[in-house]
């Protein structure tokens, strides 16, 4: 079965700063996707990021990027200058191919003028 | 260009109340999810359509939860006889199926919250 484990459940840092979100997963397939998502107030789930399990490059987006350790099963979202737009929970979630998203319980992440 | 939309947006059931909850997806996306999200949780798999046909139902948390797409294209969350653990959020998500994993972004609905008093 896969799990997801998010062991911050708030975080708070400062406008510009830089914050990583840890998360840590595990699953018994070799061939799986790794996300990101970003639920702010209107609770509209956004996708800031994915992984391919493949993939040894750690994905990026702009002010995202992760750190993806297969072996160590984490995957850890990083935030580079970050504004207060970002303030928002934060998912991370895994998908075998069977489709079914496997979210984690979340870090609320406020972002301070 | 529109989204994924659901509605209501809020709902409020008296205890035993029978709900029904509508997505439209996005046109033309083959399959559509629902999940549950519970207060101060990550959102948990409900049921997932391909077309009309639903292949997984394993996250219904009971047989009061019943969901179909007729015409595989909108979706309809129904609860019988609602009880108080039934308040949550209830996402909807649709995507495009390429038939290769992760190529199937999910779309989310803005979601439905459920309060049963």
């Amino acid at each position: 079965a896969q799990t997801v484990t998010q062991s911050q459940p708030e975080m708070s840092v400062q406008e510009a700063e830089t914050v990583t979100l840890s998360c840590t997963y595990d699953t018994s397939e070799n061939n799986y996707y790794l996300f990101w998502y970003k639920q702010p107030p209107s609770r509209q789930m956004i996708l800031v990021i994915r992984q391919e399990a493949y993939k040894q490059q750690n994905a990026t987006e702009n002010r995202f990027s992760v750190n993806f350790q297969k072996a160590a099963k984490s995957f850890s979202l990083k935030i580079s200058d970050s504004q207060l737009g970002d303030t928002a929970m934060y998912f991370c979630a895994s998908m075998n191919r069977d489709d079914k998203i496997i979210f984690g319980k979340g870090t609320r992440l406020h972002i301070l003028p | 260009g529109a989204g994924v939309s659901q509605s209501p947006r809020y709902k409020v059931a008296k205890r035993g109340q029978d709900v029904a909850l509508r997505c439209d997806p996005i046109s033309g996306h083959v399959s559509l999810f629902w999940y549950q999200q519970a207060l101060g949780q990550g959102p948990e798999f409900l049921t997932y359509f391909q077309n009309e046909a639903q292949l997984d139902k394993s996250g219904l948390p009971s047989d009061r939860f019943f969901a179909e797409r007729p015409e595989g294209s909108v979706s309809t969350l129904k609860i019988q006889r609602t009880q108080q653990e039934d308040s949550a959020v209830y996402l909807c998500a649709s995507s495009t199926r390429t038939g290769q994993i992760g190529n199937n972004e999910q779309f989310f609905g803005p979601g439905t919250r459920l309060t049963v008093l």
